[in-house]
Parts: structure tokens; sequence; C-alpha cells
């Protein structure tokens, strides 16, 4: 199994431009999480989709920021415009519910000049 | 909500030796599971070890154990007999058992330096 496959894995972007991150999660999974890691705050949880239904999105920061899970195998974080406060490191992980350990990606560095 | 705290922002060890990582929680709830991750340069995050709150028995995986104090709610993690691939920055997690809700929150880390 290739485990949890997040792209690209650096961006670097101006302000204002719209930014698409995609991450494809472990097969038979059916719980995906968007977490955004950044030195101040840590890892912060973004949005929770279970069976590509979002369950809580009440991490994402603001309206700028938007997820969609259109089948089990892919979804997107968006932002747009994005500002240079949303320079991060996103991460995107899988997982079979329960208590069963999270699968992470090796996450997409994202710099806003 | 449950809050994770990690007071050491950064520890160290020589290679051989044994560190301690310390974590504590708040939380209301009585069952629930607590990680440690590890995250080296590479960026992954990797599960080190696990632990379920109703078992009293604290979790071993080979060098990495683990002092669960329920009552203190604290999480400690041992990592003996260091070594230099330990290096890295490690992460305490709570998750709680509600099976409608399984994600999990993170304290802010721990840099761990280990030396020859």
């Amino acid at each position: 199994d290739a485990g949890v496959i997040q792209s690209p894995r650096h961006e670097v972007t101006e302000m204002g431009q719209e930014v698409t991150l995609r991450c494809k999660p472990i097969s038979g999974h059916n719980s995906l999480f968007w977490y955004r890691q950044t030195m101040m705050r840590g890892l912060e949880l973004l949005i929770y989709f279970n069976n590509n239904v979002p369950i809580d999105d009440s991490g994402m920061p603001e309206d700028r920021f938007s997820a969609k899970m259109p089948n089990a195998s892919f979804s997107t974080l968006k932002i747009q415009p994005s500002e240079p406060r949303d320079s991060a490191v996103y991460f995107c992980a899988s997982s079979t519910g329960g208590w069963e350990k999270l699968f992470f990606g090796s996450g997409t560095q994202l710099s806003v000049l | 909500a449950q809050t994770v705290t990690q007071s050491q922002p950064e520890m160290s060890v020589q290679e051989a030796e044994t560190v301690t990582l310390s974590c504590t929680y708040d939380t209301s709830e009585s069952d629930y599971y607590l990680f440690w991750y590890k995250q080296p340069p590479s960026r992954q995050m990797i599960l080190v070890i696990r632990q379920e709150a109703y078992k009293q028995q604290n979790a071993t995986e080979n060098r990495f154990s683990v002092n669960f104090q329920k009552a203190a709610k604290s999480f400690s993690l041992k990592i003996s007999d260091s070594q230099l691939g330990d290096a890295a920055m490690y992460f305490c997690a709570y998750r709680t058992a509600d099976s409608g809700y399984s994600t999990l929150t993170f304290g802010k880390g721990t840099m761990l330096l280990v030396s020859p």
C-alpha cells in the first residue's frame, strides 16, 4: 500500500491566488482528516470527513477555505484567495475509524508570498 | 473541549541514555485514547505508541514505554537506549472514545535532540 498520498509536496504562490491541495487516502479507509501545522499553533484539525460526508468543519479558519470529498479515494482543500498567514504545512490523514490509528501523508508545505 | 499540554519545547539526550517526555491533558471523559506520534525531518507523522484509558497497564513498544497516570491526567513517554534515529519532534495526542467522532487533539510538541 502506498499510504496516504498528498500533492503537491511544496507550493509557492502569491497572495490572492487560488491554491488547491490534494489527498488520496488509503484504500478502504472511511475517515479523512485535514490538519494544518504551524510553529505558533501546532497541529490543528481543519475538517473531518466520514464516508465522504463532512462531519466537523469547525476548524476551517474562514470562508476562504473549502474542502471536498467527491468520492472515497480523493479529497481537496482549496484556499481562495490565499493570504500570507495561510503559510503552513497541510496534512491529510485517513483511518478506518474507531480507534484505529491515523495514517498521515507527507504534507504539503504551502508558502504564500 | 479537550486540551493537551506538552511543557517541554525541547529535550536533549545522549545516545544509549534514557529520556522522558511529558504530557498532560484535560478532559471530562472517562474513556479515551492517548497517543505519541513522532515527526522526523521528513515530516511524516508516525505513530509510536498508544494507550487505552480503561487499561491500567502501561503500553510498551520495544524501547518506548509510557507512564499513564489517569487520576493525574498525565501520559509521559520514556525512550530507553536512545538512538540517533530517535531525533524528531514528538507529539502527544488525545482521542475521544466516542465512536461517532474519532479525531485527534495534539499537543504543541517536544523536539528531541540526540547527541552521539
